[in-house]
This record gives C-alpha cells, structure tokens and sequence, in this order.
C-alpha cells in the first residue's frame, strides 16, 4: 500500500490564483515526519518543509504555508497568489521514526502549471 | 564540496553496455540513496545506504543492479547489460541519517540506452 498518496498528478492555475496541494499519508508509528520538496524544471529537488507528528501547529512562509491534520492524516501545501516560478513538480515524503536512520517514501508527484 | 555531487550528469550508452553512476554526498551525511526518475514519473526507490549497517536494496529492479558506497563516503550505482527500459534519470541523495533529517538530491544522471 501506498504511505504517501498525492492523488492531484497535474493541476493549472492561472497566475495570483491559489492552490493547494494534497498529501495523505498512512504510518502505524506515532513519531514520523513529513517533508515537501520542489522540483523546478532543471531538475534538482529542493527540499522545503519538514513537519514532526507531533506539532501539529500550521506554518508560513511567505506565499507557502503548509496545513497539518493528524486526524484526517493530511499534510497539504498552499501557496498563495501562485507565481510561475512556481512552476514544478512537488513532492511530498513521510519518515517514520521507529527505525533506525530514515528511509523516505515519496507520493508520485503533483505537476503544477502556472499560467502568466 | 557544498552539495550531493552526482557524475556524468548525461550518459548515452548502447544496449548491453555496463555503466556505473557516480555520488559524492554532503561530508558527514551517514546517509545514501538512490532513486530512479523516467520521464514524468514519480521516485522510484532503489536502494539506501546508512552508516555500516547491510544497505537496503528491496528497490533494485533486476539483478543487473547493483550499488557499493566505499569507507561510508562516494557511492557507485552500476547497471550491467542495459536495457532501453533502464533509461531514466538516476537521483542520489544524502542524509544525516536521522528519522528526523532531510535528505539532500544532487542533480541527477540523466541515462539513455540506446
């Protein structure tokens, strides 16, 4: 079974519009992680964001702003008045804390297309 | 060097060639790994190197792949006898090993069989 579902494969926005991106994630530990990461078209992933299970606080930064749900096992991505840098792939990633070192599952990827 | 360092960054190769990928990770990331990337795909997990212990390699396709990360540092991905299928962007990516880390991706090798 899949542990991080991204079920949007490729979304279109038109630019300053909002999106946000779903990540559903499925663990049994109680302490786990949560990443997104961005990658532009030259290629590179960029990490952005690491979440822990237990902080459930939302974060901002700047047009981004992540929305962390335990209860419905989310962890979606905002971002606000899009831009077309924004532009890319972005991934989501979960990190389960029972074992040693950490092993990443990555969901499949949502495209995001930003039209100027 | 400052980031996760991948070589060739482009290999064309003909089928049925050998070709080894090169990763040099972030200095004290105990950390390796690899993934595969076709073309508008997601990450395909391949294998994950920590620290001394035995690497996980439950992601390699086919006994043609292999992966070594010699003194716990610079990692080697070797595919043997390629196949057109094995054309893909090969992704490494280092960590401090910690559940709690972020992994860091290089640039990538972008591979073609032909």
């Amino acid at each position: 079974a899949q542990k991080v579902t991204q079920a949007q494969t490729e979304i279109s926005v038109v630019e300053k519009e909002d999106v946000t991106l779903d990540c559903v994630y499925e663990t049994r530990d109680t302490t786990y992680y949560l990443f997104w990461y961005k990658q532009p078209p030259s290629g590179e992933l960029v990490f952005l964001i690491r979440r822990n299970s237990f902080d459930e606080q939302n974060e901002i930064s700047g047009r981004y702003s992540w929305n962390f749900q335990k209860s419905t096992s989310s962890f979606n991505f905002t971002i606000t008045a899009s831009q077309v840098v924004d532009s890319a792939v972005y991934f989501c990633a979960l990190s389960e804390g029972r074992r040693a070192g950490n092993q990443f599952y990555f969901g499949t990827g949502t495209s995001l297309t930003v039209i100027p | 060097g400052a980031g996760v360092s991948q070589s060739p960054s482009n290999k064309v190769t003909e089928k049925g060639k050998d070709v080894e990928l090169r990763c040099d990770p972030i200095s004290g990331h105990t950390a390796l790994y690899w993934y595969r990337q076709s073309l508008g795909q997601g990450l395909e997990f391949l294998i994950y190197f920590q620290g001394n212990s035995a690497p996980d390699k439950s992601g390699l396709p086919s006994d043609r792949f292999s992966a070594e990360r010699t003194g716990g540092s610079v990692s080697t991905l070797t595919i043997q006898r390629t196949q057109q299928e094995d054309s893909a962007v090969y992704l490494c990516a280092s960590s401090l090993g910690q559940a709690n880390t972020e992994a860091f991706f290089g640039q990538g090798t972008r591979l073609t069989v032909v």
